[in-house]
């Protein structure tokens, strides 16, 4: 009964590959993030999802891109993978108030060799 | 621009005593919510305590409580008690505007609770 689940939870792989990162909840949420954590602990908002809808692109390189088939997902694809792309990734969800917490996934940790 | 500071990159306490962890902001907004979240070694993220920017009490949770201050914007989380399972990295967000309130972070505050 996991509210905010990805995967994979570890993700290892070559330059220059492709790799995609599921997200799901099951909490009924209209608001789906991605969120990026480097190697200094450092949190960024990478995209922001309502309703299927993106409502943020916080200056990510192209080569991520987001696919919400419903609500209740929230991939995240990324080609020609780089070396600076080596991080946590996090997923969360809110519902669509200001006053609420986000819940978070439990992180997916990709290293690109 | 929006801007989150937490000034203290690593902070000791004992078992049980009280810790504060420092948290200034700077936003255009006129109404926001304050949020802590916690993130222990093993990696996930645990959501602590919320202000709003509204509220005329200061927010607690358990040993967990808000010194908020809003003209001086800080919003310090002060830790009652400590435990050794407080030690993990803490941070403090403010929701982005148009954003579909995504959380902007501080750069964190290393917690070691010593014996």
């Amino acid at each position: 009964d996991t509210a905010v689940s990805q995967t994979p939870k570890y993700l290892v792989t070559q330059m220059g590959n492709d790799k995609s990162i599921k997200c799901e909840q099951n909490l009924g949420h209209d608001t789906m993030y991605w969120y990026k954590q480097d190697s200094k602990k450092f949190l960024k908002i990478m995209f922001s999802y309502n309703n299927k809808e993106l409502i943020i692109n916080e200056t990510v390189p192209n080569r991520f891109s987001p696919k919400s088939p419903d609500k209740a997902h929230l991939n995240l694809h990324i080609n020609s993978l780089e070396l600076g792309d080596s991080a946590v990734y996090f997923c969360a969800s809110s519902q669509d108030l200001l006053y609420n917490e986000q819940f978070f996934g439990p992180g997916t940790r990709l290293t690109v060799l | 621009a929006q801007k989150i500071t937490q000034t203290q990159p690593g902070m000791f306490v004992q078992e049980k005593e009280a810790v504060t962890l420092d948290c200034t902001y700077d936003t255009s907004d006129q109404s926001y919510g304050l949020f802590w979240y916690k993130q222990p070694s093993s990696g996930e993220m645990i959501f602590l305590i919320y202000q709003g920017s509204y509220d005329e009490q200061n927010a607690t949770e358990g040993r967990y409580s808000l010194n908020f201050q809003k003209a001086r914007k800080s919003a310090n989380l002060v830790i009652s008690a400590s435990q050794l399972g407080d030690s993990a990295m803490y941070f403090c967000a403010i929701p982005l505007p148009n954003s579909g309130y995504a959380l902007n972070f501080g750069k964190g505050t290393s917690l070691l609770v010593t014996p």
